[in-house]
Order: C-alpha cells, then structure tokens, then sequence
C-alpha cells in the first residue's frame, strides 16, 4: 500500500533557526513528490515538484531535497509568516495524490 | 500563474437543502480535476476524480448520488451536495491538473455547514 509520512507533527522555532522537514515514502512507483504550504482556512499553495533522487530545487528560504525514499524541506534562517503546515504529496501515476498528514510550523519572533 | 478559483468560500444552510460549489482554472486548462474534503487538523481526503467531458470516479466510501460532480468544460468543474445533512459539513477543496504528472492547484476551499 502507498504510503507517506511526514515528521514531525509539529515543530516550533525561533526566528532565525534553521531545520528541516521529513517526508518517508513507500510507493510502487513514483512520479514526482510535491511540497504545498497551506495556511489556516486556505487551499494548499504550490511549493516544489521533485522527480528524481538527486533533484533539489530552492526558493527564498526553502530547498527540497529527494532520495529514493524520503525528501527534505529544509527552511533556513525562517520568519514568522513562514508559520504554516507543511505538506508532502506522492503521485504514484494513477491519476491521484497520496498526502501525508502534514507538518505544523510555528515561527516565533 | 496556475491559479484556482473556488466559489463559494463559506456556506450555511438548512439539513435538507442542496448546496453547489464551483471550481475555476482562470489562466490554464485543467484536463483532470480533484475534488478533496479535509477534516481539522487533518490532511486533505480524495473524494472523487473528473475528467472534462466524462462521469467522475469516486474514492472508495464516497456516496457518488449524495456529491454530484460536473466537470462541463476544461476550466470548470462543480459539485454538488445533494440533500446535505450535519454531517456532510467540512472543508471542500478543489484542484486542478495541468498535465499528467504535473502539480496540482488548489482553490481555497469551500467552509460548509449545515444546521
């Protein structure tokens, strides 16, 4: 079964300290890994695409990472409008998404 | 670019009445859309899939007579909620695809309660 797992649940920082997120995956087959942001009361905002083990891809204070079973958010040097969750999202080619449950960013000032 | 457009944002109504809501790919043509219903503090569920022009495939559980999906033209697709009840109350997000194996884009999602 298709599976994808994001830690952690939530994660608190300081303004200013880097970290990262993990996504886990067990899929029979990938094609592509997308990161959204989604803020409270809002659809899901479209961050990063990955397709290959290898690939990164950056903007602003995040960077994506992908191996062939987990992918990386890292967030460097956050600010507080980076508060947000973070979602994780595998297309296994049947035409749908397998979302994992999510990371709760909080950035303190 | 790639933006959705979801109408209404919020809808309160009576148990018994049928509420539609839109969805709108206003700078791209969406061949596949998606419509998701999320919990609170949970991630987003797959209701159903709908290709432009032909019936939707519904997930496993999900009651294809009580959420009528319409996927008319390449840029809209509607569902709705037929005789909603307390319990059909939720979040409904919609997405559209661009291509196969391309990111979804989302709507900001429809707040629906039912009294």
């Amino acid at each position: 079964e298709d599976q994808v797992t994001q830690s952690p649940e939530a994660l608190r920082l300081q303004e200013g300290e880097s970290s990262s997120l993990n996504c886990s995956y067990t899929v029979s087959g990938l094609r592509g890994l997308f990161w959204y942001r989604q803020d409270p009361g809002k659809g899901p905002e479209f961050l990063f695409t990955l397709y290959s083990a290898g690939e990164e891809k950056e903007k602003e204070r995040l960077k994506a990472t992908l191996t062939k079973k987990e992918s990386f958010l890292h967030i460097t040097a956050p600010k507080p409008e980076d508060s947000a969750t973070y979602l994780c999202a595998v297309n296994t080619g049947f035409q749908k998404l397998v979302f994992g449950t999510g990371t709760r960013l909080l950035v303190s000032p | 670019g790639a933006v959705v457009s979801q109408h209404p944002s919020w809808v309160i109504c009576k148990s018994g009445t049928s509420v539609k809501i839109e969805c709108r790919s206003l700078d791209f043509q969406a061949t596949t859309m998606f419509w998701y219903r999320q919990f609170p503090k949970q991630s987003l569920m797959l209701m159903a899939t709908s290709n432009e022009g032909s019936k939707a495939t519904y997930e496993q559980g999900v009651e294809k007579d009580k959420f009528l999906i319409n996927h008319a033209s390449l840029t809209l697709s509607t569902l709705t909620v037929t005789s909603a009840h307390p319990e059909d109350s939720s979040f409904y997000i919609c997405s559209g695809e661009q291509g196969r194996d391309q990111p979804q884009h989302f709507g900001d999602g429809t707040r629906l309660s039912i009294l």
